[in-house]
Protein backbone atom coordinates (compact mmCIF):
# COMPACT_ATOMS: atom_id res chain seq x y z
CA UNK A 1 0.00 0.00 0.00
CA UNK A 2 0.91 3.56 -0.87
CA UNK A 3 1.55 5.55 2.18
CA UNK A 4 3.75 8.85 2.74
CA UNK A 5 6.46 10.50 5.48
CA UNK A 6 6.85 14.01 6.12
CA UNK A 7 10.10 14.44 8.10
CA UNK A 8 10.03 16.62 10.62
CA UNK A 9 6.58 17.36 12.35
CA UNK A 10 7.80 21.21 12.94
CA UNK A 11 9.78 22.84 11.36
CA UNK A 12 11.18 26.78 12.14
CA UNK A 13 12.87 29.55 9.83
CA UNK A 14 13.86 32.81 10.02
CA UNK A 15 12.55 35.31 7.71
CA UNK A 16 14.09 35.27 4.17
CA UNK A 17 15.75 31.89 4.92
CA UNK A 18 15.32 28.49 2.76
CA UNK A 19 12.30 26.45 3.26
CA UNK A 20 13.13 22.96 2.84
CA UNK A 21 10.24 20.71 4.04
CA UNK A 22 10.59 17.00 3.12
CA UNK A 23 8.34 14.57 1.86
CA UNK A 24 9.32 10.63 0.66
CA UNK A 25 6.94 7.81 -0.50
CA UNK A 26 6.44 4.73 -0.94
CA UNK A 27 5.47 2.87 -4.61
CA UNK A 28 6.96 1.03 -6.91
CA UNK A 29 5.44 2.76 -9.54
CA UNK A 30 5.85 6.74 -9.80
CA UNK A 31 2.81 8.36 -8.43
CA UNK A 32 1.39 11.64 -8.72
CA UNK A 33 2.48 13.43 -6.11
CA UNK A 34 0.97 16.68 -4.49
CA UNK A 35 1.88 19.12 -1.96
CA UNK A 36 -0.91 20.92 -0.48
CA UNK A 37 -0.83 23.73 2.37
CA UNK A 38 -3.56 24.47 5.03
CA UNK A 39 -3.96 27.80 6.81
CA UNK A 40 -5.58 27.87 10.40
CA UNK A 41 -8.94 27.12 10.25
CA UNK A 42 -9.27 26.46 6.82
CA UNK A 43 -9.16 23.64 4.01
CA UNK A 44 -6.29 22.62 2.29
CA UNK A 45 -4.64 24.67 -1.13
CA UNK A 46 -2.78 22.83 -3.55
CA UNK A 47 0.59 24.22 -3.93
CA UNK A 48 1.87 22.31 -6.69
CA UNK A 49 1.58 18.77 -8.56
CA UNK A 50 4.18 16.23 -10.53
CA UNK A 51 2.11 14.29 -12.91
CA UNK A 52 5.32 12.74 -14.76
CA UNK A 53 6.41 15.63 -16.49
CA UNK A 54 8.90 17.40 -15.67
CA UNK A 55 10.72 16.34 -12.29
CA UNK A 56 11.09 20.01 -10.99
CA UNK A 57 7.96 21.50 -10.27
CA UNK A 58 6.90 24.97 -9.66
CA UNK A 59 3.89 26.05 -7.62
CA UNK A 60 2.17 28.72 -5.94
CA UNK A 61 4.04 31.76 -3.86
CA UNK A 62 7.26 30.90 -5.04
CA UNK A 63 7.28 27.28 -3.98
CA UNK A 64 8.88 24.45 -6.19
CA UNK A 65 9.60 20.76 -5.44
CA UNK A 66 12.10 17.92 -7.32
CA UNK A 67 10.83 14.25 -8.16
CA UNK A 68 13.78 12.32 -7.01
CA UNK A 69 12.78 8.68 -8.00
CA UNK A 70 16.21 7.07 -7.07
CA UNK A 71 15.60 8.77 -3.67
CA UNK A 72 11.62 8.08 -3.35
CA UNK A 73 11.61 11.96 -2.66
CA UNK A 74 9.70 15.03 -3.43
CA UNK A 75 11.14 17.47 -0.91
CA UNK A 76 9.43 21.11 -0.97
CA UNK A 77 11.43 24.39 -1.01
CA UNK A 78 11.53 27.88 -1.08
CA UNK A 79 14.52 30.09 -1.57
CA UNK A 80 13.06 32.78 0.87
CA UNK A 81 10.38 32.51 3.71
CA UNK A 82 8.00 35.07 4.08
CA UNK A 83 5.75 35.13 7.03
CA UNK A 84 2.73 34.57 5.16
CA UNK A 85 4.32 31.14 4.40
CA UNK A 86 3.79 30.42 7.77
CA UNK A 87 1.03 27.10 7.99
CA UNK A 88 0.64 23.41 7.97
CA UNK A 89 2.28 21.34 4.69
CA UNK A 90 0.86 18.07 3.28
CA UNK A 91 2.88 15.70 1.36
CA UNK A 92 0.00 13.31 -0.80
CA UNK A 93 0.38 10.78 -3.40
CA UNK A 94 -1.89 8.85 -5.27
CA UNK A 95 -1.09 6.36 -7.90
CA UNK A 96 -2.38 6.99 -11.72
CA UNK A 97 -5.02 4.24 -12.67
CA UNK A 98 -7.02 5.82 -15.68
CA UNK A 99 -9.17 8.37 -13.23
CA UNK A 100 -10.51 5.28 -11.26
CA UNK A 101 -10.84 6.91 -8.58
CA UNK A 102 -8.75 9.92 -6.38
CA UNK A 103 -8.18 8.46 -3.12
CA UNK A 104 -5.27 10.74 -1.98
CA UNK A 105 -2.72 9.18 0.67
CA UNK A 106 -1.69 12.37 3.01
CA UNK A 107 1.70 12.47 5.17
CA UNK A 108 1.29 13.71 8.49
CA UNK A 109 1.85 17.24 7.82
CA UNK A 110 4.44 19.52 8.43
CA UNK A 111 4.27 22.96 10.77
CA UNK A 112 6.10 25.92 9.50
CA UNK A 113 6.75 28.29 11.37
CA UNK A 114 8.33 31.59 10.60
CA UNK A 115 10.71 33.59 12.78
CA UNK A 116 10.88 37.64 12.45
CA UNK B 1 -15.90 30.82 -9.51
CA UNK B 2 -17.34 29.73 -6.46
CA UNK B 3 -15.16 26.89 -4.62
CA UNK B 4 -16.24 23.85 -3.26
CA UNK B 5 -18.91 25.40 -0.41
CA UNK B 6 -19.68 22.73 2.99
CA UNK B 7 -22.07 23.43 5.26
CA UNK B 8 -22.60 23.42 8.27
CA UNK B 9 -19.06 24.50 8.90
CA UNK B 10 -19.39 24.10 13.06
CA UNK B 11 -21.49 21.90 14.34
CA UNK B 12 -21.95 20.23 18.23
CA UNK B 13 -23.15 16.93 18.85
CA UNK B 14 -23.69 14.47 21.82
CA UNK B 15 -22.56 10.82 21.68
CA UNK B 16 -24.88 8.47 19.79
CA UNK B 17 -26.50 11.22 17.79
CA UNK B 18 -26.22 11.12 14.19
CA UNK B 19 -25.06 13.67 11.78
CA UNK B 20 -25.26 15.09 8.07
CA UNK B 21 -23.13 16.93 6.39
CA UNK B 22 -23.41 18.38 2.68
CA UNK B 23 -20.97 19.53 0.09
CA UNK B 24 -21.11 20.82 -3.05
CA UNK B 25 -18.34 20.56 -5.70
CA UNK B 26 -17.07 23.17 -8.32
CA UNK B 27 -19.22 23.78 -11.35
CA UNK B 28 -18.20 20.84 -13.71
CA UNK B 29 -16.66 18.77 -11.36
CA UNK B 30 -18.63 15.61 -11.25
CA UNK B 31 -16.89 13.71 -8.75
CA UNK B 32 -16.53 14.28 -4.82
CA UNK B 33 -14.53 12.81 -1.88
CA UNK B 34 -14.83 13.00 1.90
CA UNK B 35 -11.82 12.96 4.28
CA UNK B 36 -11.63 13.15 7.91
CA UNK B 37 -9.19 14.83 9.50
CA UNK B 38 -8.40 14.31 13.36
CA UNK B 39 -6.12 16.81 15.07
CA UNK B 40 -2.83 17.02 14.23
CA UNK B 41 -3.07 14.42 11.45
CA UNK B 42 -3.33 14.69 8.03
CA UNK B 43 -6.86 13.76 5.95
CA UNK B 44 -8.06 10.22 5.73
CA UNK B 45 -9.81 8.96 2.78
CA UNK B 46 -13.25 8.05 3.99
CA UNK B 47 -15.22 7.97 0.36
CA UNK B 48 -15.33 9.51 -3.27
CA UNK B 49 -18.25 9.11 -5.73
CA UNK B 50 -18.66 10.22 -9.34
CA UNK B 51 -21.76 10.26 -11.02
CA UNK B 52 -24.07 8.69 -8.25
CA UNK B 53 -22.30 5.71 -7.74
CA UNK B 54 -19.19 5.12 -4.88
CA UNK B 55 -16.07 4.76 -6.67
CA UNK B 56 -13.82 4.14 -3.59
CA UNK B 57 -14.39 3.60 0.54
CA UNK B 58 -11.47 4.02 3.42
CA UNK B 59 -11.31 2.29 6.60
CA UNK B 60 -13.58 3.69 8.58
CA UNK B 61 -17.13 1.30 9.80
CA UNK B 62 -20.51 1.27 8.16
CA UNK B 63 -21.57 3.99 10.56
CA UNK B 64 -19.86 6.07 7.76
CA UNK B 65 -22.18 6.50 4.77
CA UNK B 66 -22.18 8.95 1.87
CA UNK B 67 -24.38 9.75 -1.01
CA UNK B 68 -24.19 11.57 -4.23
CA UNK B 69 -27.34 13.37 -5.67
CA UNK B 70 -28.02 14.53 -9.55
CA UNK B 71 -26.58 17.74 -9.09
CA UNK B 72 -23.25 15.92 -8.22
CA UNK B 73 -23.63 17.84 -4.76
CA UNK B 74 -23.00 15.10 -1.53
CA UNK B 75 -23.99 14.03 2.05
CA UNK B 76 -22.06 12.46 4.44
CA UNK B 77 -23.95 10.99 7.34
CA UNK B 78 -22.47 9.56 10.16
CA UNK B 79 -24.38 7.65 13.03
CA UNK B 80 -23.92 6.69 16.35
CA UNK B 81 -21.22 9.21 16.97
CA UNK B 82 -18.31 8.44 19.11
CA UNK B 83 -16.10 10.93 21.10
CA UNK B 84 -13.32 10.00 18.54
CA UNK B 85 -15.39 11.28 15.49
CA UNK B 86 -14.49 15.05 16.34
CA UNK B 87 -12.36 16.21 13.37
CA UNK B 88 -12.70 18.71 10.66
CA UNK B 89 -14.42 16.56 7.73
CA UNK B 90 -13.11 18.11 4.36
CA UNK B 91 -15.25 17.86 1.21
CA UNK B 92 -13.01 17.30 -2.30
CA UNK B 93 -14.27 17.74 -6.07
CA UNK B 94 -12.48 16.29 -8.84
CA UNK B 95 -12.39 17.13 -12.68
CA UNK B 96 -12.99 14.56 -15.23
CA UNK B 97 -10.45 13.92 -16.91
CA UNK B 98 -7.93 15.26 -14.19
CA UNK B 99 -4.26 14.04 -13.16
CA UNK B 100 -5.37 13.50 -9.43
CA UNK B 101 -5.98 16.75 -7.69
CA UNK B 102 -8.34 17.22 -5.30
CA UNK B 103 -10.41 21.32 -4.51
CA UNK B 104 -11.36 21.36 -0.86
CA UNK B 105 -13.41 22.99 0.62
CA UNK B 106 -13.19 24.66 4.43
CA UNK B 107 -14.41 21.70 6.02
CA UNK B 108 -16.93 20.67 8.66
CA UNK B 109 -15.84 21.33 11.77
CA UNK B 110 -17.61 18.29 14.29
CA UNK B 111 -17.21 18.17 17.40
CA UNK B 112 -18.87 15.10 19.77
CA UNK B 113 -19.52 15.74 23.26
Amino acid sequence: AQSVTQLGSHVSVSEGALVLLRCNYSSSVPPYLFWYVQYPNQGLQLLLKYTSAATLVKGINGFEAEFKKSETSFHLTKPSAHMSDAAEYFCAVTEPNGGATNKLIFGTGTLLAVQP
Amino acid sequence: DAGVTQSPTHLIKTRGQHVTLRCSPISGHKSVSWYQQVLGQGPQFIFQYYEKEERGRGNFPDRFSARQFPNYSSELNVNALLLGDSALYLCASTPAGGTGELFFGEGSRLTVL
